[in-house]
């Protein structure tokens, strides 16, 4: 069975901090990583991918794969009360792409 | 341009009853998923497209549960005989291509519609 683990929050930061959010994924197999943004109420948003070992870095967001230690990291810097969201990390699930989710990180900025 | 539009938004039915759910893909967007959110929980696949047809149907959790696509383009996800355990955000995506890697090794990208939002009473 294939996983995805996310600590459910809440994660609380102040306004201008820097918040970390983590994912640990099972299936050693797995090529590409996906972080997308939830507002309550609304469907999931894709902010990154990432299929490379290292950092990637598109504004004030970079999301961060270690696949030796199946992990996956999203950096949000500069956080603002409008990135408060759930945060779900995403794993392709095989030859078709399905996403294997996890049940996402509440993000709560406080201004 | 147009993303990827659901309808009806909201249904509410009687336990029993079947229910039709539709889903416009981006336009050129050769493949299709089916997600459900119940509440609390993360996104579940249920069924992928490709095409016409359905390589991978693996989530569907019962025989109650069926989907089709037409044209390459609109797909419907039926529920037959609705429990409450049905209730849920039955969200679509697409993606341009399918294969693990993409295109040049890029990702091949979902992206989500606004869900139809499901209530069995």
């Amino acid at each position: 069975q294939k996983e995805v683990e996310q600590n459910s929050g809440p994660l609380s930061v102040p306004e201008g901090a820097i918040a970390s959010l983590n994912c640990t994924y099972s299936d050693r197999g797995s090529q590409s990583f996906f972080w997308y943004r939830q507002y309550s109420g609304k469907s999931p948003e894709l902010i990154m991918f990432i299929y490379s070992n290292g950092d990637k870095e598109d504004g004030r967001f970079t999301a961060q794969l270690n696949k030796a230690s199946q992990y996956v990291s999203l950096l949000i810097r500069d956080s603002q009360p409008s990135d408060s969201a759930t945060y779900l990390c995403a794993v392709d699930g095989g030859a078709t792409n399905k996403l294997i989710f996890g049940t996402g990180t509440l993000l709560a900025v406080q201004p | 341009g147009a993303g990827v539009s659901q309808s009806p938004s909201n249904k509410v039915t009687e336990k029993g009853k079947d229910v039709e759910l539709r889903c416009d893909p981006i336009s050129g967007h050769t493949a299709l998923y089916w997600y459900r959110q119940s509440l609390g929980q993360g996104l579940e696949f249920l069924i992928y497209f490709q095409g016409n047809s359905a390589p991978d149907k693996s989530g569907l959790p019962s025989d109650r549960f069926s989907a089709e696509r037409t044209g390459g383009s609109v797909s419907t996800l039926t529920i037959q005989r609705t429990q409450q355990e049905d209730s849920a955000v039955y969200l679509c995506a697409s993606s341009l291509r399918v294969g693990r890697g993409g295109l040049a090794g890029v990702p091949d990208t979902q992206y989500f519609g606004p869900g139809t939002r499901l209530t069995v009473l």
